[in-house]
């Protein structure tokens, strides 16, 4: 099985910052890793697809990037809207979620 | 437009048995694999299994293996999850999600609202 590990577990920033969340596999999963929203109380939501391509409709402030077993997930302004918590999700063999990574504001 | 309606959740003894529904709308249903993926109160997301377009294969966490079936009624654009022994620990939000590719099971680009499942005696 392929385990998802995420750092931090949860961050305060200020609205503005630039956000970076990372995220790794326990083994190669090439670039198949997707990044997904989730606010209290909702549904997750996609943001992010096979490592690096922006969902549509996604405020291009998001952005993801890596490949192999590291990935970084990053916000580049951080909005109030933007306050969630944040998981990865590999699908190289079944699919496997992240623990996430809860964002606030500062 | 896209939409997943999951039924079914509900308090349930440990050991006893519980199915779970999602209706589909608003997209070619029999295109797209279909997953459920659950919470637990205050936990981050668990992915349980995923079914083919088809239905032709079906997939489990090992978690629920040998305990819960999914399968899928394409021509009632539905999704279904029977959960048997079910045990404290499936206590969650289930989701029913599509996937995000034709004909593929790589992630859930629509969800629905989820169902809460609760068991206790």
């Amino acid at each position: 099985d392929i385990q998802m590990t995420q750092s931090p577990s949860s961050l305060s920033a200020s609205v503005g910052d630039r956000v970076t969340i990372t995220c790794q596999a326990s083994q190669d999963i090439s670039n198949y890793l997707n990044w997904y929203q989730q606010k209290p109380g909702k549904a997750p939501k996609l943001l992010i697809y096979d490592a690096s391509n922006l969902e549509t409709g996604v405020p291009s402030r998001f952005s993801g990037s890596g490949s192999g077993t590291d990935f970084t997930f990053t916000i580049s302004s951080l909005q109030p809207e933007d306050i969630a918590t944040y998981y990865c999700q590999q699908y190289d063999n079944l699919l496997t979620f992240g623990p996430g990574t809860k964002v606030d504001i500062k | 437009q896209v939409q997943l309606v999951e039924s079914g959740g509900g308090v349930v003894q440990p050991g006893r048995s519980l199915r779970l529904s999602c209706a589909a709308s608003g997209f070619t249903f029999s295109s797209y694999g279909m997953h459920w993926v659950r919470q637990a109160p205050g936990k981050g997301l668990e992915w349980v299994a995923v079914i083919w377009y088809d239905g032709s294969n079906k997939y489990y966490a090992d978690s629920v293996k040998g305990r819960f079936t999914i399968s899928r009624d394409n021509s009632k654009n539905t999704l279904y999850l029977q959960m048997n022994s079910l045990r404290a620990e499936d206590t969650a939000v289930y989701y029913c999600a599509r996937d995000f590719r034709i004909a593929a099971r790589v992630g859930m680009a629509y969800w629905g609202q989820g169902t809460l499942v609760t068991v206790s005696s």
